[in-house]
């Protein structure tokens, strides 16, 4: 079972500011089963990225993922208003899957 | 286009039982995984199984193992969560997901579809 660290807690920056957020794996897992999903408070969570990279259907460009081995990331080039929520990794492939704690992205 | 419709909100005694549906509709329903995770209040993302239909078995995380049940009914595209022995630490919003992609290895991928949560609430 790979344990997933995300950091920061809490990342506060500004509309159109570059947010940068991290996961980190207990040990190496396949870029392909890395995923990246966005909840807004009161709402299920929403497929972000898949595979590492992959965005998923209706995801704006400002969305990027990156990463092997034990370090991903997740980049949100300009946030935008709508962007402020908390953010998970998720390794997923053979049972168990795991989450990682969440990056809340908060207004500064 | 895919949606998932879950079961509505529960109010649940200690060491009683709890089973939550999750209807599908659109897709196929059998060759996707359908995976079940929980949200305490205020806490992050937690996976408690899945089920992949087609291959019919399911899979549990080890904290559950024991009580939790995963199903489903291809019949009427259902898939059930049964917890049992519930404390107040179960109180959470449950969700049910399923997979964006399947193939034949038995692996689960992203959940690319969820439902809306149902909130069980236990409590004396």
């Amino acid at each position: 079972e790979s344990v997933l660290t995300q950091s920061p807690g809490t990342l506060s920056l500004s509309p159109g500011e570059r947010a940068t957020l991290s996961c980190r794996a207990s040990q190496d897992i396949r870029t392909y089963h890395l995923a990246w999903y966005q909840q807004k408070p009161g709402q299920a969570p929403r497929l972000l990225i898949y595979a590492t990279s992959s965005r998923a259907t209706g995801i704006p460009d400002r969305f990027s993922g990156s990463g092997s081995g034990t370090d991903f990331t997740l980049t949100i080039s300009r946030l935008e208003p709508e962007d402020f929520a908390v953010y998970y990794c998720q390794h997923y492939g053979r049972s168990p899957l795991t989450f990682g704690g969440g990056t809340k992205v908060e207004i500064k | 286009q895919v949606q998932l419709m879950q079961s509505g909100a529960e109010v649940k005694k200690p060491g009683s039982s709890v089973k939550v549906s999750c209807k599908a509709s659109g897709g196929t329903f059998g060759s996707y995984a359908i995976t079940w995770m929980r949200q305490a209040p205020g806490q992050g993302l937690e996976w408690m199984g899945g089920i992949i239909p087609v291959l019919a078995r399911a899979n549990y995380a080890q904290k559950f193992q024991g009580r939790v049940t995963i199903t489903t009914d291809e019949s009427t595209t259902t898939a059930y969560m049964e917890l049992s022995s519930l404390g107040f630490d179960d109180t959470a919003v449950y969700y049910c997901a399923r997979d964006r992609y399947f193939d034949s290895s038995g692996d689960y991928y992203e959940s690319g579809y969820w439902g809306q949560g149902t909130l069980v609430t236990v409590s004396s």
